[in-house]
């Protein structure tokens, strides 16, 4: 049991370069989520998918863009790299509202220079 | 002020000890709270939910203090397995944004 699986884990990126994160589960569950996690900072919510079909911002959504491709899959695109997005990003997903535990992928840690 | 806060740590521990820390919030209509435990260059993972009534398991007890503001966590008889940081996380009211607080680290020592 796979869980939430996203790829790849670590990236390095030139200023203005783009790429996109992928993040699937197999829990089948309804809300997605991604967040980005610096030092002494917690995690920040960026996008949500609370179900198949939507999608609305978070904390921090400027320079990012999100796909909620079917109720399995959320990816995360960074369409031109800066390197204030240096960060490791989590992918994670709840069974419905964030009353319920939240699961976790490893992370990916990407680093723009 | 940050809407959830908790001490940074480290909280250097000998095994066996007791440890607690707290996490404060600032948003009143808060109903879902949390404890995550994070191991180094790892994803969070659920440790427990708090409730209004408090919430033990095992070695860990949870407490919420809704007229303070703050939850509690409270591990008992340390292990060395217990290092780790801890994570607190607290709805905003909204049912899909939780607002997290740093983490506190925790280093039990033999």
């Amino acid at each position: 049991n796979a869980g939430v699986t996203q790829t790849p884990k670590f990236q390095v990126l030139k200023t203005g370069q783009s790429m996109t994160l992928q993040c699937a589960q197999d829990m089948n569950h309804n809300s997605m989520y991604w967040y980005r996690q610096d030092p002494g900072m917690g995690l920040r919510l960026i996008y949500y998918s609370a179900s198949e079909g939507t999608t609305d911002k978070g904390e921090v959504p400027n320079g990012y863009n999100v796909s909620r491709l079917n109720k399995r899959e959320f990816s995360l695109r960074l369409e031109s790299a800066a390197p204030s997005q240096t960060s490791v990003y989590f992918c994670a997903s709840t069974k419905g509202s964030t009353s319920t535990e939240a699961f976790f992928g490893q992370g990916t840690r990407l680093t723009v220079v | 002020r940050k809407e959830v806060e908790q001490d940074p740590g480290p909280f250097n521990v000998p095994e066996g000890a007791t440890v607690a820390f707290n996490c404060t919030y600032s948003n009143s209509a808060s109903q879902s709270f949390f404890w995550y435990r994070q191991d180094c260059r790892k994803e969070p993972k659920l440790l427990m939910s708090v409730y209004s009534s408090g919430n033990e398991d095992g070695r860990f007890t949870a407490q919420l203090n809704r007229a303070s503001q703050y939850i509690s966590l409270l591990i008992r008889d340390s292990k060395l397995s217990d290092s780790a940081t801890y994570l607190c996380a607290v709805n905003r009211g909204s049912n899909y944004q939780l607002i997290w607080g740093a983490g506190t680290k925790l280093i039990i020592k033999p």
